[in-house]
C-alpha cells in the first residue's frame, strides 16, 4: 500500500507552545485528512483538506494541502494538555475506495 | 446518532481459541473498514466492504482471519486459532465519503 511519512514520530511541549507536524508522500493525494486518537478511543476526524494549497483552520488547530499534494502540514496553536493524543494523516486518491494512513505523530503536552 | 458500535471492549483469550470481534456502523454509511493498531506496525487496513461486499481483504494477515458483512448493520471479524501475536486493538470504521468515523476498538489480549 502507500507509505504516508509523518514527522516528528513524537513530540514533548510546554503547554502554550504551538506545534508543527507534517506528512509526506511519494504519492499524489487528491484529498488529505488528519485525525487525532486520544488514548482508548479511535482516532477522530480533525480537518479534511480539498484541493492543493488549500488552507483551513478548526479552532486553534490549521492545516494545508501542500502544492505539490504530495505533502500536508498540522499547526496547533497555544497547546493545552487535552491536545495530548496521537495525530494521524490521512490520504485519498481518486478511483480508491479507502484511505492510506500515516505512521501517527505522538504529542505530550507537559503542564 | 450512536456513532460506530464495536464489541467487547477488551477480550482476553486463551491460545488457540476462538474471537469474534463484532461491529455496528452508523446507519447510512455504505463502507465498513476493519482496522488492526499495533505499537509496531501502526494502523493496518486488514479488509474493507461497499454496500456489504468485500472489496478489498488483502490486509487479512492469513487464513486465521475472517470477516463477514451479513446486512449493512452488522460485521464480524473472526480469529481462529487466536495467537498471542494477533494481540492488538481492532478497529472498525464506517464512512459515507471520505471521513472515516471509528469506534472505540476491541482491545484483544491472546495468552
Amino acid at each position: 500500500g502507500q507509505q504516508l511519512n509523518q514527522s516528528p514520530q513524537s513530540m514533548f511541549i510546554q503547554e502554550g507552545e504551538d506545534v508543527s507536524m507534517n506528512c509526506t508522500s511519494s504519492s499524489i493525494f487528491n484529498t488529505w485528512l488528519w485525525y487525532k486518537q486520544e488514548p482508548g478511543e479511535g482516532p477522530v476526524l480533525l480537518i479534511a483538506l480539498y484541493k492543493a494549497g488549500e488552507l483551513t483552520s478548526n479552532g486553534r488547530l490549521t492545516a494545508q494541502f501542500g502544492i505539490t499534494r504530495k505533502d500536508s502540514f498540522l499547526n496547533i496553536s497555544a497547546s493545552i494538555p487535552s491536545d495530548v493524543g496521537i495525530y494521524f494523516c490521512a490520504g485519498h486518491q481518486t478511483g480508491a475506495n479507502n484511505l492510506f494512513f500515516g505512521t501517527g505523530t505522538r504529542l505530550t503536552v507537559i503542564p | 446518532d450512536a456513532g460506530v458500535i464495536q464489541s467487547p471492549r477488551h477480550e482476553v483469550t486463551e491460545m488457540g481459541q476462538e474471537v469474534t470481534l463484532r461491529c455496528k456502523p452508523i446507519s447510512g454509511h455504505n463502507s465498513l473498514f476493519w482496522y488492526r493498531q499495533t505499537m509496531m506496525r501502526g494502523l493496518e487496513l486488514l479488509i474493507y466492504f461497499n454496500n456489504n461486499v468485500p472489496i478489498d481483504d488483502s490486509g487479512m494477515p492469513e487464513d486465521r482471519f475472517s470477516a463477514k458483512m451479513p446486512n449493512a448493520s452488522f460485521s464480524t471479524l473472526k480469529i481462529q486459532p487466536s495467537e498471542p501475536r494477533d494481540s492488538a486493538v481492532y478497529f472498525c470504521a464506517s464512512s459515507r465519503l471520505l471521513g472515516y468515523t471509528f469506534g472505540s476498538g476491541t482491545r484483544l489480549t491472546v495468552v
